[in-house]
């Protein structure tokens, strides 16, 4: 069965700063691997997603992840963070119709 | 605008009682999931149907019901025999298969006192 692996609990950076949350998936073959962010009390919205071709992949509010095969990883980036980034971040796999989702990184952001 | 709707966003409930939660999609989606989400968990999939009149139990099923009479509605029912039904509940749809974006609700927080 399929896993995820968010190693980090919660991150804080200051604004402006680079960011980077850490993802590792265990999965068979190829996997369909996703990050999702949710704000405080709302849904989960995509913010970007990898089942083939380039492994880097380019996402919404200037985020990008890279899939890396021989590490098992899916890590997401963003070069310089804003104070709207303060949220929830999970990654997840697709396997089977369904999706696997990591416990999740939570993101403050300090001024 | 298509989109996920859940109702109510907060429900309040004694315990020992059933409480349905509602989801409703216009999004033409045949795929319908419910999760369940505490603090530190991530989200856990409760149930998920890919057609109308079929739907599999997920990861942490007992104590939960769901029917899908119709494409776009996808009720979940918390019963009494669900021992802490206390949580923030998400309903999602999506095209179907394993590499489709899934698509998510407000949610719904259920407190049972």
């Amino acid at each position: 069965a399929q896993s995820v692996t968010q190693p980090d609990i919660h991150i804080t950076v200051s604004e402006g700063a680079s960011l980077e949350l850490r993802c590792n998936y265990s999965y068979g073959a190829t996997p369909y691997l996703f990050w999702y962010v949710q704000s405080p009390g709302q849904g989960l919205q995509l913010l970007l997603k990898y089942f083939s071709g380039d492994t880097l992949v380019q996402g919404i509010k200037g985020f990008e992840a890279e899939f890396k095969r021989s590490q098992s990883s899916f890590n997401l980036r963003k070069p310089s963070v804003h104070w709207s980034d303060a949220a929830e971040y999970f990654c997840a796999v697709g396997n089977d119709y369904k999706l696997s989702f990591g416990a999740g990184t939570t993101v403050t952001v300090r001024a | 605008d298509g989109g996920i709707t859940q109702s109510p966003k907060y429900l309040f409930r004694k315990e020992g009682q059933n409480v349905t939660l509602s989801c409703e999609q216009n999004l033409n989606h045949d795929a319908m999931y419910w999760y369940r989400q505490d603090p530190g968990q991530g989200l856990r999939l409760i149930y998920y149907s890919q057609i109308v009149n079929d739907f599999q139990k997920g990861d942490i099923a007992e104590g939960y019901s769901v029917s899908r009479e119709k494409k776009e509605s996808f009720p979940l029912t918390v019963t009494s025999a669900q021992k802490n039904p206390t949580a923030f509940y998400l309903c999602a749809s999506s095209l179907g298969s394993s590499a489709d974006t899934q698509y998510f609700g407000p949610g719904t927080r259920l407190t049972v006192l």
